[in-house]
């Protein structure tokens, strides 16, 4: 079975843009989340969607959005880009809430 | 106090010893926990989940957790330089986040 995937690989963007990063998750995952993860530190949460509604919110700003289709991919819409926007983004599925998590390979967002 | 805690190493060890990760956590998280390794520029990928008070072996890997003393490690037993990794300590907290320590670098020397 395929893993999680994402796309795009690497992206770079300006400040002020917007980016949208796009997920599908393990075939019969129900469930995505979002994380950030910068240089040396653990990923941080950003979303938890579970069945196309968002289940969990991290600290993240306003300018941080996403969504789940009934395919239960999802995307990731970062407005108004800031230099500290430049991270690992990673998405991961489940089975449900609460259950063992499975990363995809990541996009690598640089914001110039 | 952090949610989930690691010592960021590096923690070195000799090629065929045993590494042994560390991970303390708050009140603040489930009874979930998992252990994660991440290659340099790549995505974490899932070693060991734990539930229950106790050991749980799989392979090489001993995950242990103690829930009286809020710790939870991961032996590797028999280290091979391509274990040479940073390994990350996750719990899920009350948001339904699953909140990741800052992560233990580990250098296994031949």
């Amino acid at each position: 079975d395929a893993g999680v995937t994402q796309s795009p690989t690497h992206l770079i963007k300006t400040r002020g843009q917007h980016v949208t990063l796009r997920c599908s998750p393990i075939s019969g995952h129900k469930s995505v989340s979002w994380y950030q993860q910068v240089l040396g530190q653990g990923p941080q949460f950003i979303f938890q969607y579970y069945e196309k509604e968002e289940r969990g919110r991290g600290n993240f700003p306003d300018r941080f959005s996403a969504r789940q289709f009934p395919n239960y991919s999802s995307e990731l819409n970062v407005n108004a880009l800031l230099l500290g926007d430049s991270a690992l983004y990673l998405c991961a599925s489940s089975q449900d809430l609460h259950n063992e998590q499975f990363f995809g390979p990541g996009t690598r967002l640089t914001v110039l | 106090q952090k949610e989930v805690e690691q010592n960021s190493g590096p923690l070195s060890v000799p090629e065929g010893a045993i590494a042994s990760l560390n991970c303390t956590y708050s009140d603040r998280v489930s009874q979930s926990f998992f252990w994660y390794r991440q290659y340099s520029g790549k995505s974490p990928e899932l070693i060991m989940s734990i539930y229950s008070n106790g050991d749980k072996e799989d392979g090489r890997f001993t995950a242990q957790l103690n829930k009286a003393s809020q710790y939870v490690s991961l032996l590797i037993r028999d280290s091979q330089p391509s274990d040479s990794a940073t390994y990350l300590c996750a719990a899920y907290t009350g948001r339904r986040a699953l909140t990741f320590g800052s992560g233990t670098r580990l250098q296994v020397q031949p």
